[in-house]
Parts: structure tokens; sequence; C-alpha cells
């Protein structure tokens, strides 16, 4: 079945640092979307990708999909203890969301 | 305001009893979705449905089943809980498919 694989699974940043995450599917991509979790919160929609090689930003977060649809990053410049929680990005292919299994990112000032 | 439910928040159950989750949404959207959180694994796919009367199997759906009666909908059933299903379970729904998910607080299940 559709995988979609996510590095790292943990981060550990002093504040100030900058934090991507990469998500890798084994499928091209009709879209992917990504959520953040904060500690014992539930998953939140942050941003749809669509297009290939399509680049979006919200603030300091920077969203790229990859050429060919199958990978993408969420690129965070100088993260701040607000960004704490855990960062997922889920593929989909047109029938139900596939979460990758997230990045943790933890940030100390 | 529109919103997503899920009841009850907590929940112990004892193995090989059935347990039914509950997930209320009031956006009126077609598309809904029952995931289980677990350390080291993310969000996993238990099942999904794209209207009334439709439900589909996810990869994780052994041991669970839906029923989709109305559109507001999707319980969650355990049939007979094992200690392999303690786990966070989220419910989801969205307006169609490739649009955004808005999740439910989750239940916390523990079977012992």
């Amino acid at each position: 079945g559709q995988q979609v694989m996510q590095i790292p699974q943990y981060q550990h940043v002093q504040e100030g640092e900058d934090f991507t995450t990469y998500c890798n599917s084994s499928t091209t991509l009709s879209n992917i979307q990504w959520y953040k979790q904060r500690p014992g919160g539930h998953p939140v929609f942050l941003i749809q990708l669509v297009k290939s090689g399509e680049v979006k930003k919200q603030k300091r977060l920077t969203f790229q999909f990859g050429e060919a649809k199958k990978n993408s990053s969420l690129h965070i410049t100088a993260t701040q203890t607000t960004d704490v929680g855990t960062y997922f990005c889920a593929g989909d292919r047109g029938t139900a969301l596939i979460f990758g299994k997230g990045t943790t990112l933890s940030v100390s000032s | 305001d529109a919103e997503i439910t899920q009841s009850p928040r907590h929940k112990i159950t004892e193995t090989g009893r059935q347990v039914t989750l509950a997930c209320h949404q009031t956006w009126n959207h077609n598309n809904m979705f029952w995931y289980r959180q677990d350390l080291g694994h993310g969000l996993r796919l238990i099942h999904y449905s794209y209207g009334v009367h439709d439900t589909n199997k996810g990869e994780v759906s052994d041991g669970y089943s839906v029923s989709r009666s109305n559109t507001e909908d999707l319980p969650l059933t355990l049939e007979s809980a094992a200690s392999s299903q303690t786990s966070v379970y989220f419910c989801a729904s969205g307006q169609g498919v490739g649009t955004e998910a808005f999740f439910g607080q989750g239940t916390r299940l523990t079977v012992v």
C-alpha cells in the first residue's frame, strides 16, 4: 500500500535555530497536506500543496512540494517555543489521507 | 459553530468487551475517518466513509467496524477489545477528497 515516510522522527533545537522535516511517498500524490499537533492536542491543518514544485509560506514556515509530487518539506525559520509539537505530512492519492509518522520538535530557550 | 466531537474522552475497558466510540460532526461533511495514534507509529487509518451507508477499510481495520447511518455520525466499534487496541483514537471529517481534515479531540482507550 501507499507509504508516506517522514524524517527525522525527533528534532531538538535551540530557540532561534532553523528546523526542517522531510516527507517522501512511494507513489505520486495528488496533493500533500501538513498538520501540527501540540502536546496533548489533536492534529490541526496547516496547509495543502497541490502543484508540482509548489512553494508556500506562512510567516516563518515554508512548505515545498517536489517536482515529481512524491516528496515535500516543511522548513521553520528561527524557531520559537510556540513551534513545539509534532508535524505530520499526509499524502492523498484520491482516497483517504495517509499520514507519515510525524516529526516531533522540541525547542529549548 | 460547526464542530466535531468525540465521546467518551477517556475509557477503560476489559479485554473481550465490545466498545463503541462516538464521533459526531456538524459540518455536514461527506467524508469521515477514524485513525489511531500510537507512539512511533503516527496516525494510522482504521476505517473511512465517503457518505451515508458507505464504509471502507483502512490500513489497520482488523478488530474494528464502523457504520454510517447518517451524515453526522461515524461510530467506531471494537468487537472484542484487545490490549493491542489500547491507543488514542481520532475521528476526522472533511468536505471531499483532497480537502482539509478536521479532527476531534481524541478518545484515549485503555484495554486491561
